[in-house]
């Protein structure tokens, strides 16, 4: 079966450092998210992309930045990590009949910034 | 800017009773999508209604939509243990963006 998977589950880094969280979807859908889930909030987009070496900013994308050199793959990268990015992070995809229509989330990575 | 708004912002019910929830919005919208997530886990899409429709169904769901007052309702009927979870709105506005409310929490006790 097609599944969109998140690693690592969960991520305990420090402040400062590099991170990089890991979405692989065997959708074959060509539009791919990130998003940030904290308590009280609905989720807020971080980066997007509609196909290869194609991304785009999100709402909060500031300190984040992703690539996408194939179709399977967005990893979202936090160039230097602050306490402020401790958080619960979805990556999503859709197929391209409508990007924001219907989407298929992974089961999340919980990030810890110390 | 939040654009849904769930509302309530918990509720717990029987097994076997209807859960309603709601969901209100600022903006003239394309469409709206409900989803659902169990603890622990990703969301997982359940229906989506267009801004001509009025109401939809799929299984034990039924969703309105009311663009006149801007809001939308989820009914779960005869509810299960199976359905406690959080449940989100996401309206697409005019210029293509999905917004996401802060979410249901609903709660079966057996």
């Amino acid at each position: 079966d097609a599944e969109i998977t998140q690693s690592p589950r969960h991520k305990i880094t420090e402040t400062g450092r590099q991170v990089t969280l890991a979405c692989h979807q065997t959708w074959n859908h060509n539009n791919m998210f990130w998003y940030r889930q904290d308590l009280g909030h609905g989720l807020r987009l971080i980066h997007y992309s509609y196909g290869v070496q194609d991304t785009n900013k999100g709402e909060v994308s500031d300190g984040y930045s992703v690539s996408r050199s194939n179709t399977e793959d967005l990893p979202l990268t936090l160039e230097s990590a602050a306490s402020s990015q401790t958080s619960v992070y979805f990556c999503a995809s859709s197929d391209s009949t409508g990007p924001n229509e219907k989407l298929f989330f992974g089961s999340g990575t919980q990030l810890s910034v110390l | 800017s939040q654009q849904g708004e769930e509302d309530p912002q918990a509720l717990s019910i029987q097994e076997g009773e209807n859960a309603t929830m709601n969901c209100s919005y600022k903006t003239s919208i394309n469409n709206l999508q409900w989803y659902r997530q169990n603890s622990g886990r990703g969301l997982v899409h359940l229906i989506l209604i267009r801004s001509n429709e009025r109401e939809k169904h799929s299984g034990r769901l039924r969703v309105t939509l009311d663009t006149s007052k801007k809001s939308s309702s989820l009914l779960i009927t005869a509810s299960r243990a199976a359905d406690t979870a959080s449940y989100f709105c996401a309206t697409e506005d005019s210029n293509y963006q999905l917004i996401w409310g802060a979410g249901t929490k609903l709660i079966i006790k057996p």
